[in-house]
């Protein structure tokens, strides 16, 4: 079974600076990784993704992600947070290749808070 | 893009009642959609596993009898609460495979039920 660690509860930085938000897994095969986003009360929004090719994912936003298999990382980073970053933002696995339909398994979340 | 419409997104109903979410795919067919659980400050819990035309699979420690989960067409399912009681309180989401293998999830905006 895969299983998603997000480092830190709460994450808090000032505006302007880096955004660094860390997630780990383990799968017993290759994963598709994602990273959402939820403002209160709404649902998921897709950040980005990876499932093959480039370990580099750009996702919207300004928001990106390396896939570092070694390592067996996903971190997310923001170059310059934004105050409309704040918010919870989750990473998640999938381990379907095309022929079943798993769901997602998620993180436990990392609550984002921007300093003016 | 692909949009998964949830509804209704409050409910508040007293205990022993049955309450009905609904989740559309609006511009896109559905044949799997997941059901995910989420307690306040808390990560999504994946409930069930909905397949068009067939019967859901729950994962473990979800009563099925108690969360009943029909998709009867390729564009809609549906989540019963039956006989809620205050612990069924929480935010629920559901959410859509787009296409073939790890192509991507669409979610729901949630529904927030509180029983009272």
């Amino acid at each position: 079974a895969q299983s998603v660690t997000q480092l830190g509860s709460h994450v808090s930085v000032s505006e302007g600076a880096l955004v660094l938000l860390r997630c780990n897994y383990s799968s017993s095969v290759p994963p598709y990784l994602f990273w959402y986003v939820q403002y209160p009360n709404q649902g998921l929004q897709l950040l980005l993704k990876y499932t093959t090719g480039a370990t580099l994912v750009k996702g919207i936003n300004g928001f990106e992600a390396e896939f570092k298999k070694s390592e067996t990382s996903f971190h997310l980073t923001k170059p310059s947070a934004h105050m409309s970053d704040a918010a919870e933002y989750f990473c998640a696995v999938s381990l379907d290749s095309g022929g079943g339909a798993d769901g997602l398994t998620f993180g436990k979340g990392t609550h984002l808070i921007i300093q003016p | 893009g692909a949009v998964v419409s949830q509804h209704p997104s409050r409910v508040i109903c007293k205990s022993g009642t049955s309450v009905k979410i609904e989740c559309r795919s609006l511009d896109f067919q559905a044949t799997t959609m997941f059901w995910y659980r989420q307690f306040p400050k808390q990560s999504l819990m994946l409930m069930a596993t909905s397949n068009e035309g067939s019967k859901a699979t729950y994962e473990q420690g979800v009563e099925k009898d108690k969360f009943l989960i029909n998709h009867a067409s390729l564009t809609l399912s549906t989540l019963t609460v039956t006989s809620a009681h205050p612990e069924d309180s929480s935010f629920y989401i559901c959410s859509a495979k787009i296409g073939q293998g790890a192509t991507g999830y669409t979610f729901g905006s949630g529904t927030r039920l509180t029983v009272v």
